[in-house]
């Protein structure tokens, strides 16, 4: 079974601090993706990554897939009121054709405080 | 509007009954997947349908099943309920060729069992 482990769980920031959350494995994800979930809402698809080494970036958000594609980190810049929420990382397995299975870490819950 | 649309938003039931959830994917999606959140254990895959097939099984109880009509949409049954059942249940839909790798969730329902 692959497991996604989030670090931290909870974190509760000031307006304009940067942060970053990780999601680490055992195992090596053929690509890996990073949602955003709000209250009362299913999660909403941020980024996804594919190659090892890669980094994306979202406006303030920047994204890094570990070498080996076995982690990734999310790092905010100068975070917002409006970054408050639930950021999950998920990885696809390798292989299964025909069946595009995501395996959920926990989460980290943000709270940033105007 | 993610383009899925669950319904019950909410459903409040007793220990034993059953009940049954709905999902429409959003248009053009043929996949269809149920995932359960819960505080503790976070989002789990439970079953995969494709185009009224189903395509891969992950943690469903014996006690769950599922089926897609020939219209796409789903419904997920949930019988002789537990306590422990309790939880937010999220239905996402894939399109095919490069979409099928981007999940589109609904906004969930969330069960409580009393």
């Amino acid at each position: 079974t692959q497991l996604l482990e989030q670090s931290p769980q909870f974190l509760s920031i000031q307006e304009g601090e940067n942060l970053t959350v990780y999601c680490n494995s055992s195992s090596v994800f053929s690509s890996l993706q990073w949602y955003r979930q709000e209250p009362g809402e299913g999660p909403v698809l941020l980024v996804t990554v594919v190659t090892g080494g890669e980094v994306k970036k979202l406006k303030r958000l920047t994204f890094q897939f570990g070498d080996a594609r076995k982690d990734s980190s999310l790092h905010i810049t100068a975070a917002q009121p409006g970054d408050t929420g639930l950021y999950l990382c998920a990885g696809a397995g390798l292989g299964g054709a025909g069946s595009y299975q995501l395996t959920f870490g926990k989460g980290t819950k943000l709270s940033v405080i105007p | 509007d993610s383009g899925v649309t669950q319904t019950p938003k909410h459903l409040i039931t007793a220990t034993g009954q059953r009940v049954t959830l709905r999902c429409s994917p959003r248009s053009g999606d043929l996949s269809v997947y149920w995932y359960q959140q819960s505080l503790d254990q976070g989002l789990q895959f439970l079953i995969q349908y494709y185009n009224g097939e189903e395509r891969a099984k992950g943690n469903i109880l014996e006690r769950f099943s599922a089926q897609q009509f020939p219209d796409l949409h789903s419904e997920l049954n949930l019988s002789s309920l537990e306590l422990g059942d309790s939880a937010l249940y999220f239905c996402a839909s894939t399109g095919g060729g490069s979409g099928a790798n981007v999940l589109t969730f609904g906004a969930g329902s969330r069960l409580t069992v009393l």
